[in-house]
């Protein structure tokens, strides 16, 4: 099984419509998960961490699910510039060791 | 945004040539980090470095080598390379190894060994 799975997409997606995705992890002694967001062609950067009790950045929320060992991603009101690869990233724990997901291509259309 | 520069932006080597790819943090961090990005493939963690110490060595071909001088700086020496390395290099910093510190990305070097 891998560390850190994502279904690669593209997750065609109209202007102003929901979009939501999963990512499921390998490491239940797993402490922290974070999304990054990667332009093409650019560096990925840190889009938001995820907590246990959820939490929301404007049209973003983030979930952990520690039980089913999943992190899910949700953008609302999507615009044309959420149009990036959304990676998931889990922290092994020990050396801020982190792992990547493949990442979730999203394409807003207008 | 100037925090994590990386040069150079483009490489292309031959098989047999040497070259360096050079990391300069502006952050103020203590941990650096190299990291491999193939495509179709998630970032791989190559090395990490703590107060200029190695402290993580992914099982990494020999012919990379890491060198960190200072905590601002980190370089990647690379020789006899094989055509299947092509790939994004990105550098990365964060403040420690803390497990909650967020990493800041360089723009990555885009290397093709032909």
């Amino acid at each position: 099984r891998k560390e850190v799975e994502q279904d690669p997409g593209p997750f065609n997606v109209p202007e102003g419509a929901t979009v939501a995705f999963n990512c499921t992890y390998s490491n239940s002694a797993s402490q922290s998960f974070f999304w990054y967001r990667q332009d093409c062609r650019k560096e990925p950067k840190l889009l938001m961490s995820v907590y246990s009790s959820g939490n929301e950045d404007g049209r973003f929320t983030a979930q952990l699910n520690r039980a089913s060992q999943y992190i899910s991603l949700l953008i609302r009101d999507s615009k044309l510039s959420d149009s990036a690869t959304y990676l998931c990233v889990v922290n092994r724990g020990g050396n801020n060791r982190l792992a990547f997901g493949k990442g979730n291509q999203v394409v807003v259309i207008p | 945004e100037t925090g994590v520069t990386q040069t150079p932006r483009l490489l292309v080597m031959g098989m047999t040539n040497k070259k360096s790819l050079k990391c300069e943090q502006h952050l103020g961090h203590n941990a650096m980090y190299w990291y491999k990005q193939s495509a179709k493939k998630p970032l791989e963690l190559m090395f990490v470095y703590n107060f200029k110490e190695q402290t993580e060595n992914n099982s990494v071909p020999s012919r990379f080598s890491p060198e960190c001088p200072n905590s601002s700086h980190l370089f990647l020496h690379l020789h006899t390379l094989q055509p299947e390395d092509s790939a994004l290099y990105l550098c990365a910093s964060s403040p420690r190894t803390g497990d909650t510190d967020t990493q800041y990305f360089g723009p990555g070097t885009r290397l093709t060994v032909l």
